[in-house]
Order: C-alpha cells, then structure tokens, then sequence
C-alpha cells in the first residue's frame, strides 16, 4: 500500500479485556516498529522487527504485552488482561533503512474503561 | 533527568514569524537526529534527518546540531497556518541499537493567520 495502515483507528474496551491491534506496512519495507504514545509524554519504544530476524522487545512494558510478525507482512499488537494505564495511541511504523526516517501510520487510540 | 528534553509549548506565533523549536538531551552516544511533524490525530511525519553535527537545509526548514552542547534545533522560515501542529524531535544512538528513536515530548506550535 502508499502508507502504513493501521486498524482499528478507535478501540474502546473494558478493563481486563484482551485487545489486538494490527499494522500493514510499506509493501518492502523490512524493518517494523511499535511506538506508544501516552497522553503528555513521548513516544515510547515497543519493539521492533527485522525481516526474519529476532525481534528486539526490551520496550515491552510487560508480560501483557505482546506482538507477532510474520516474514515482512503483517503485525499484530496484543494486549490481555488490559489496565486503565494502556490507554494510549499506539503506533505502528515501518522502514527501508534508518536513513530514510520511519513511515509512521496514523495509530489505534486504545480506552481502556 | 530525562534523556531528551523538549518545552512542550503551547507556541503561538503570526504568520510570516521565524519559528524556533530545540531540543536537549543528555546521551553523547546518540548521533542520529530527526525532526517529525505530528498533525492532530495522525502519525508523526518525518521533517529533517541530519547525522552527527551541523546545519541541514530543506525549503523552509532548517535543523541544526551541536553535538557539543548536546543541543538541536529545527527552524521555519516564513510560518504558515499549515505549519500549526506538534513538532517532535527524535534521536538515536549509532550501532547495532540505531533502530530505537528517543523521542522528545514534542512542542504544540500555532501559526495564526
């Protein structure tokens, strides 16, 4: 596709619902990230897949959190047992090479209630 | 101390003005350094990507680093009402974790026509 898709855009859940979220990048773009976004603060690093190689998740804030890639397609971003805390924009990016910057999608806002 | 330090605004500028948004951080290891542009309820888009020291010039946009201060700073010329969104900067360490961005809180910036 022309950018990163991400869905869904909106997820309401209740607490202690498990959530998935789901990114599609660049179509050849090897490297893929996940970033959140809390209210007031900065991106925070999730983890990042490269091609077939294992994934580096030392971003992960907990067991709750985890996420799969297969090959360089699709990513799924899931959350179990969430907490009021996980609300947040949680983004989805991906990229050819460092040099060229991430192409971010525009993220899932996650309520948890 | 936080690692990247970024005034969050809000900044309120006319339109015409010379904006100037900066960054400190606190890793000399970090040598990769970006500006992002984030509108309402979108992903961040990337502005400037600049390695290591120095001045890098893109139309309007002007990023500099100084590596020695630990300081950079993204300048735009000729506001505009389109310019009006959240900036962020972002940086990385070089090797093998050059992947990971650190990103500032970013800074609310307001063009008024």
């Amino acid at each position: 596709g022309a950018g990163v898709s991400q869905s869904p855009s909106n997820k309401v859940t209740e607490k202690g619902k498990d959530v998935e979220l789901r990114c599609d990048p660049i179509s050849g773009h090897t490297a893929l990230y996940w970033y959140r976004q809390r209210l007031g603060q900065g991106l925070e690093f999730l983890i990042y897949f490269q091609g077939n190689s294992a994934p580096d998740k030392s971003g992960l804030p907990s067991d709750r959190f985890s996420a799969e890639r297969t090959g360089e397609s699709v990513s799924t971003l899931t959350i179990q047992r969430t907490q009021q805390e996980d609300s947040a924009v949680y983004l989805c990016a991906s990229s050819s090479r460092l040099s060229s910057g991430y192409t971010f999608g525009s993220g899932t806002r996650l309520t948890v209630v | 101390q936080k690692e990247v330090e970024q005034d969050p605004g809000p900044l309120s500028v006319p339109e015409g003005a010379i904006v100037s948004l900066n960054c400190t951080y606190s890793n000399s290891a970090f040598q990769y350094f970006m500006w992002y542009r984030q509108y309402s309820r979108k992903g961040p888009e990337l502005l400037m990507y600049t390695y290591s020291s120095g001045n890098k010039e893109d139309g309007r946009f002007t990023a500099q680093v100084d590596k020695s201060s630990k300081y950079i700073s993204l300048f735009i010329r000729d506001s505009q009402p389109s310019d009006s969104a959240t900036y962020l900067c972002a940086m990385s360490a070089s090797g093998g974790s050059n992947y990971k961005l650190t990103f500032g809180k970013g800074t609310l910036l307001t063009v008024n026509p």
